[in-house]
């Protein structure tokens, strides 16, 4: 059962364009929100997170749009770079804490092209 | 400083045998991870351990088992590698609560 499904699988966009990744989860306990990046050969690294009580967090050209009724949230990348050029993994933390770990969705490969 | 730090970074074994990765975390973080990421990058969660409990993701074959000495470390022991098991695992850290975690930079298992 795979609790929160990630769209799309791979992504091209355009330097200077906005990329758009979408999660949509089922357990309506989870309640926090994570954002992950992964460069080859690294670990995942924090990005950006949000609480299911905000709508919106934006840091820098990074921003979370979060629907709880629709049980979605999205990550968006204003002016893409090529240096964005990543694996990104939303997340979701389980009411249980630490000791549930996070779940993971599958991953958008993503290519911002010169 | 090198805030989570698995060794080694890559291990390439035979079928059969044992073998252990190690982690260490500088952190001060008092909950610590292990996660496989598979060929198709998929993460998923194989044991969480704080300084009262070990959780265990009930998909982890017995022959995994996580060992701590103290807080700042979390050790992975893999007996009878099969090729299954060939994958990237990461130690992670955070603090109570799994807010915030921290990955380290992963040890990708070859088994052959």
């Amino acid at each position: 059962q795979q609790q929160v499904k990630q769209s799309p699988q791979s992504l091209i966009v355009q330097k200077g364009g906005i990329s758009i990744i979408n999660c949509a989860y089922e357990n309506t306990a989870f309640d926090y929100f994570p954002w992950y990046q992964q460069f080859p050969g690294k670990g995942p690294a924090l990005l950006i997170a949000i609480r299911p009580d905000v709508s919106e967090k934006k840091e820098g050209r990074f921003t979370i749009s979060f629907n709880k009724s629709a049980k979605q949230f999205s990550l968006h990348i204003m002016d893409s770079q090529p240096g964005d050029s990543a694996t990104y993994f939303c997340a979701a933390r389980s009411p249980g804490g630490g000791a549930d770990g996070l779940t993971f969705g599958k991953g958008t490969h993503l290519i911002i092209q010169p | 400083d090198t805030a989570v730090s698995q060794t080694p970074k890559y291990l390439v074994t035979q079928m059969g045998n044992d073998k252990s990765i190690k982690c260490e975390q500088n952190l001060g973080h008092d909950t610590m991870y292990w996660y496989k990421q598979d060929s198709k990058k998929f993460l998923k969660i194989m044991f969480s351990y704080n300084n009262k409990e070990l959780i265990i993701n009930e998909t982890v074959p017995n022959r995994f088992s996580p060992k701590s000495p103290d807080k700042a470390h979390l050790n992975l022991h893999i007996n009878s590698l099969e090729l299954g098991d060939s994958a990237v695992y990461f130690c992670a850290s955070s603090l109570a609560g799994g807010y915030g975690y921290t990955f380290g930079s992963g040890t990708r298992l070859t088994v052959v």
